[in-house]
């Protein structure tokens, strides 16, 4: 398997345009997770899911973010519109299950202007 | 009070030398993951633990629920084990520790 595929791994928009991450799970996963890391945050949970279904969004900061899972094999997390604050790198993780150990993406690297 | 926290922050060490790094938390957790991130920025999950210790060639990983502490151990340490070692607590959210900067030098 080719493991977990992130696109794009490079991303600079400007401040209000609309930014859309994609993540391919390893296939069989059933729990896919998206974390954000910053300097100053650390890593963070975003939002997890399982079995397509969003279980866990506390983790999103506010409406301006959205994912979604359409089927086992890709999700998007999508921010709109885009601020300077949201620049991160981007981790999209997926597992057998909660109870098993996660396999990460290699994340998307965004920079907003 | 961070519910998750590491130590030491920054970590430096000759080839050979037994690395300690030290988690603890605060809340009651189902699992505890030890998560390894290489200079370029890729994330590899090392362990995941709910009791007791596994072990994985010169890794060991170590887990107290009663004291709420956990260790990961690396024994005959090199430099490719230059890493951020991050600590994350699965309740019902996941938490994670600042992470603790090795390196290990020839």
């Amino acid at each position: 398997d080719a493991g977990v595929i992130q696109s794009p791994r490079h991303e600079v928009t400007e401040m209000g345009q609309e930014v859309t991450l994609r993540c391919k799970p390893i296939s069989g996963h059933n729990s896919l997770f998206w974390y954000r890391q910053t300097m100053m945050r650390g890593l963070e949970l975003l939002i997890y899911f399982n079995n397509n279904v969003p279980i866990d969004d506390s983790g999103m900061p506010e409406d301006r973010f959205s994912a979604k899972m359409p089927n086992a094999s890709f999700s998007t997390l999508k921010i709109q519109p885009s601020e300077p604050r949201d620049s991160a790198v981007y981790f999209c993780a997926s597992s057998w299950d909660r109870t098993h150990e996660q396999y990460f993406g290699p994340g998307t690297r965004l920079t907003v202007t | 009070k961070n519910e998750v926290e590491q130590s030491p922050q920054n970590l430096t060490a000759q080839e050979g030398e037994f690395i300690t790094i030290n988690c603890s938390y605060s809340v009651g957790i189902s699992a505890l993951h030890w998560l390894q991130q290489h200079p370029g920025g890729g994330i590899v999950s090392l362990f995941m633990l709910s009791s007791g210790k596994k072990k994985h060639g010169r890794l060991i990983a170590t887990i107290n629920i009663q004291e709420k502490h956990s260790s990961l151990h690396i024994t005959a340490s090199h430099p490719r084990d230059s890493a951020v070692y991050i600590c994350a607590v699965d309740t019902d959210k996941l938490i994670f520790g600042t992470g603790t900067r090795l390196q290990v030098f020839p």
